[in-house]
């Protein structure tokens, strides 16, 4: 199985709600990532989570907040976003420090913030 | 500050034709070098991965070369096809244990 998925794919939520992307994956890869990318842009690093421990947040606003339930599956906690953070949201995986760095990118959940 | 750089945001070929994808850095001293493809609302995919050692890596009808001299990548697409359309993203890596940078991508359109 080489396959990430991401739920939901579609999410519209309003400033004040809160809201939870998941991501799975069963690649046995210890390497699990969070990006944003906006139109047009190339995909932007938010989080890195390396067996299950947050390794890297690029300087990210609260108002977003990871978790690593276990191994296979990432989760990001969103809570009074702005509309600037509407966004494809997207995950990968990789094998950490093998395959040199090559990710597996889920499919994306698109966020509308209204 | 570390920059990358992708030809132009897009690049239309005609089918059947080579298509030449250019990927320039500077501030950065790469030990691996990636391209993926996108397609519209998806993840990217990887497709080729080439370390700093290596002056050109193929596979089917992708070829990608290397120059760290010149700083620069190049990714050919051969005999090109409309399905070929995509926006095609180079990465680039400092070890296999660094987060990857992603280039602006170019958006590549294969005219029937």
């Amino acid at each position: 199985d080489t396959e990430v998925t991401q739920t939901p794919k579609h999410l519209v939520m309003g400033m004040t709600n809160k809201k939870s992307l998941k991501c799975e994956q069963h690649m046995g890869h210890r390497a699990m990532y969070w990006y944003k990318q906006k139109a047009k842009k190339p995909p932007e690093l938010m989080f890195v989570y390396s067996y299950e421990k947050l390794s890297i947040n690029e300087s990210v606003p609260s108002r977003f907040s990871p978790e690593c339930p276990n191994s296979s599956l990432l989760n990001l906690h969103l809570h009074a976003l702005q509309p600037e953070d509407s966004a494809l949201y997207l995950c990968a995986s990789s094998q950490e420090g093998g395959q040199l760095g090559v990710q597996y990118f889920g499919p994306g959940t698109r966020l509308l913030v209204l | 500050s570390q920059k990358i750089e992708q030809n132009s945001e897009a690049l239309n070929i005609q089918e059947g034709k080579t298509a030449t994808l250019t990927c320039n850095y500077t501030n950065y001293s790469p030990a691996y070098l990636q391209w993926y493809r996108q397609d519209p609302g998806r993840g990217p995919v990887f497709l080729l991965l080439i370390r700093e050692n290596e002056k050109e890596k193929r596979k089917e009808r992708l070829k990608v070369t290397f120059d760290t001299t010149l700083k620069q990548s190049l990714f050919h697409i051969t005999a090109s096809q409309p399905a070929d359309s995509a926006t095609y993203l180079c990465a680039l890596m400092k070890t296999s244990y660094d987060k990857v940078i992603f280039g602006p991508g170019t958006s590549l359109s294969v005219i029937p």
